[in-house]
């Protein structure tokens, strides 16, 4: 049982770049989020799912976007990238809504030169 | 929108000294939980608490939820260097679909 899987766990991305940051889980979880962390800092959400075919904002979207086209995954998309974007992202997933604990991914390290 | 704070952000303490971590939401929370993060890791899920005036307690971890369900507290007795680490509370204020973490506490443990 693997959890949640988040690749890649390092990239170094150039301005105005783009990518995909890719999350997968094997809990048949039907609630994922997308957490940025930046140094010292505490989460901040970038967008959740609810399900397959279902996304929302969360409190930080700009400059990403994200699918959800099966239960399993749930990519983010960072379009021209910026500096701004430097920052670890965290993909998570639950059971159900905010009454059950969140599994988190490893992270993916990402900055922007 | 709802704001969760946590209090202190850094704590430096001698191996087995006691820490504490409060946690305060602008708003009235369903639930409270509580996770851990390793320097260099990921959160960890720890537990939730759910009733007002709910306390649970996990070895030396001691997790305590407000009578009004606006704040919560997490105790940890004689620290070990194993207990270093950012402790993060989260709360969803019932109307969302997700939790909102608060601002960390950062435990550093000298042996």
């Amino acid at each position: 049982n693997a959890g949640v899987t988040q690749t890649p766990k390092f990239r170094i991305l150039k301005i105005g770049q783009s990518m995909t940051l890719q999350c997968t889980q094997d809990m048949n979880h039907n609630y994922m989020y997308w957490y940025r962390q930046d140094p010292g800092m505490g989460l901040k959400l970038i967008y959740y799912s609810v399900g397959a075919g279902i996304t929302d904002k969360g409190e930080v979207p700009n400059g990403y976007n994200v699918s959800r086209s099966t239960t399993e995954d749930f990519p983010l998309r960072l379009e021209l990238a910026a500096p701004s974007q430097t920052s670890v992202y965290f993909c998570a997933s639950s059971y159900g809504q905010a009454y059950y604990g969140y599994t988190f991914g490893s992270g993916t390290r990402l900055t922007v030169v | 929108g709802q704001q969760v704070m946590q209090i202190p952000q850094y704590q430096h303490v001698q191996e087995g000294e006691d820490f504490t971590t409060y946690c305060n939401s602008s708003t009235t929370l369903s639930n409270i939980q509580w996770y851990k993060q390793r320097p260099g890791g990921h959160p960890v899920f720890l537990i939730q608490l759910v009733k007002s005036g709910e306390v649970k307690k996990q070895k030396r971890l001691t997790f305590q939820f407000g009578e009004a369900k606006k704040n919560s507290s997490l105790h940890i007795t004689a620290t070990q260097t194993t207990d270093v680490g950012t402790y993060f509370c989260a709360g969803d204020g019932g109307a969302t679909n997700k939790l909102i973490f608060g601002t960390g506490t950062l435990l550093a443990v000298q042996p």
